[in-house]
């Protein structure tokens, strides 16, 4: 089975850093994503990681332990714009490599 | 430019009627896929089709049906026999060389 946690909810302040945690138990493990999902709007996609280590993409930076089965999606310089929910998937070992979605962590930014 | 397009975004329905949503797309993936958004929850897998001709059930099928008759079309149905229908509908196809997942704008349902 799949089982993938990460907080319902978190609120930064502009122009500081926020770390969005994501644990995962599953069967199979063949990669990690992050997508940002601003409401009533489509997943967009950030980041992907398959090896341990971190994956550094402008003010967004993602980070994967498959040992620990941890990883973490890093955001600087918060922006008003990065309120969304932001939602860690891993991509199983099946023969349909489908991904499995946590129920995301809505960010809020305040002023 | 290359996407997937789902329509419609609103729709509304009676209870005990069938409605279809349609998903296109102009990528050129072979694998497509229909996830429900509920609140709180996270996206939960209905159907997939990973070639044309050929579909699976996800883990929430039941009162659903899709067919693939097309590798650009995906269409699903969301019958009567599906007890709680209102929800958020997302598409996607799948780019098989990084497993990255483009979706659709969604289509909201809501059952009258």
């Amino acid at each position: 089975g799949q089982n993938i946690d990460q907080p319902t909810e978190m609120t930064a302040t502009e122009g500081a850093i926020v770390q969005i945690n994501c644990t995962y138990q599953t069967s199979g493990f063949n990669g990690l994503f992050w997508y940002q999902q601003h409401a009533g709007e489509a997943p967009t996609f950030l980041s992907y990681n398959v090896l341990d280590g971190l994956e550094e993409k402008g003010r967004f930076s993602s980070f994967l332990s498959r040992s620990k089965g941890y990883s973490y999606l890093l955001l600087k310089e918060l922006q008003m714009k990065d309120s969304a929910s932001y939602l860690c998937a891993v991509r199983g070992l099946t023969g349909a490599n489908n991904l499995f979605f946590g129920t995301g962590t809505r960010l809020t930014v305040i002023p | 430019d290359g996407g997937i397009t789902q329509s419609p975004k609103y729709l509304f329905r009676k209870e005990g009627q069938n409605v279809t949503l349609s998903c296109e797309q102009n990528l050129n993936h072979d694998a497509m896929y229909w996830y429900r958004q509920d609140p709180g929850q996270g996206l939960r897998l209905i159907y997939y089709s990973q070639i044309v001709n050929d579909f699976q059930k996800g883990d929430i099928a039941e009162g659903y049906s899709v067919s693939r008759e097309k590798k650009e079309s995906f269409p699903l149905t969301v019958t009567s026999a599906q007890k709680n229908p209102t929800a958020f509908y997302l598409c996607a196809s799948r780019n098989m060389n990084t497993g990255e997942l483009f979706f659709g704008e969604g289509s909201r349902l809501t059952v009258l």
